[in-house]
């Protein structure tokens, strides 16, 4: 499975922002995806993830109540929106799946989306 | 929450040597265990699942090994494509999946 995901965003603090990640070659209901951000010179931290056949996400507690997960089964695209940005936010966004392996293991991953917060 | 603690943080060697990686997790994760390697300006890439399955088209330098707590990433002989900071992750308790925090694998 190949994940595609949305461009760079450059963000005010306080603002929110939506990445898209578009998942296409594989079987998408059933394979679970994963937000992994990884903040400069840090190491990968886990958001959240859904598996869109049961729907309902799932999130670290750190993002709880600012983060979303969606999953949209018509274009095979995942979203995460993260509200009340900082400048903590400030790092590259990866969507990463298990191609069909419902297991969380990421076996493939976004380009990345680089999302600078920034007044 | 399990934590993952991956030492050392930085390891220098020279192409052609044995290296060894460990990652140690909080409480029993059984098998599940999966490494991932990145590089610069690239997305990770799952090099090992399930503590010891090659992932497609990773080289078989790469072994991956350990049991419950404490786990090993092996590469019998490292080559200069394989200088890179290595993650260990857990998925058997989530969530949240955790990461450990990485060891960076440098030239000496």
């Amino acid at each position: 499975m190949q994940l595609v995901q949305s461009g760079a965003e450059v963000k005010r603090p306080g603002s929110s922002v939506k990445v898209s990640c578009w998942a296409s070659g594989g079987t998408f209901r059933s394979s679970a995806f994963s937000w992994v951000r990884q903040a400069p010179g840090q190491g990968l931290e886990w958001m959240g993830g859904i598996i869109p056949m049961f729907g309902a996400a799932h999130y670290a507690q750190k993002f709880q109540g600012r983060v979303t997960i969606i999953a949209d089964d018509l274009t095979t695209t995942i979203y995460m929106e993260l509200s009340g940005l900082r400048s903590e936010d400030t790092a590259v966004y990866y969507c990463a799946t298990d191609c069909d392996h419902l297991n969380f293991v990421m076996f493939s991953w976004g380009q990345g989306t680089p999302v600078t917060v920034s007044s | 929450e399990i934590a993952l603690t991956q030492s050392p943080v930085t390891l220098h060697v020279y192409p052609g040597e044995r290296v060894t990686l460990s990652c140690r997790a909080s409480q029993n994760v059984s098998n599940h265990l999966a490494w991932y390697q990145e590089k610069p300006g690239q997305a990770p890439r799952l090099l090992i699942y399930d503590m010891s399955t090659r992932a497609t088209g990773i080289p078989v330098r790469f072994r991956g090994s350990g049991s419950g707590t404490d786990f090993t990433l092996t590469i019998s002989s490292l080559q200069s494509e394989d200088f890179a900071v290595y993650y260990c992750q857990q998925y058997s308790d989530w969530p949240p999946l955790t990461f450990g925090g990485g060891t960076k694998v440098e030239t000496k």
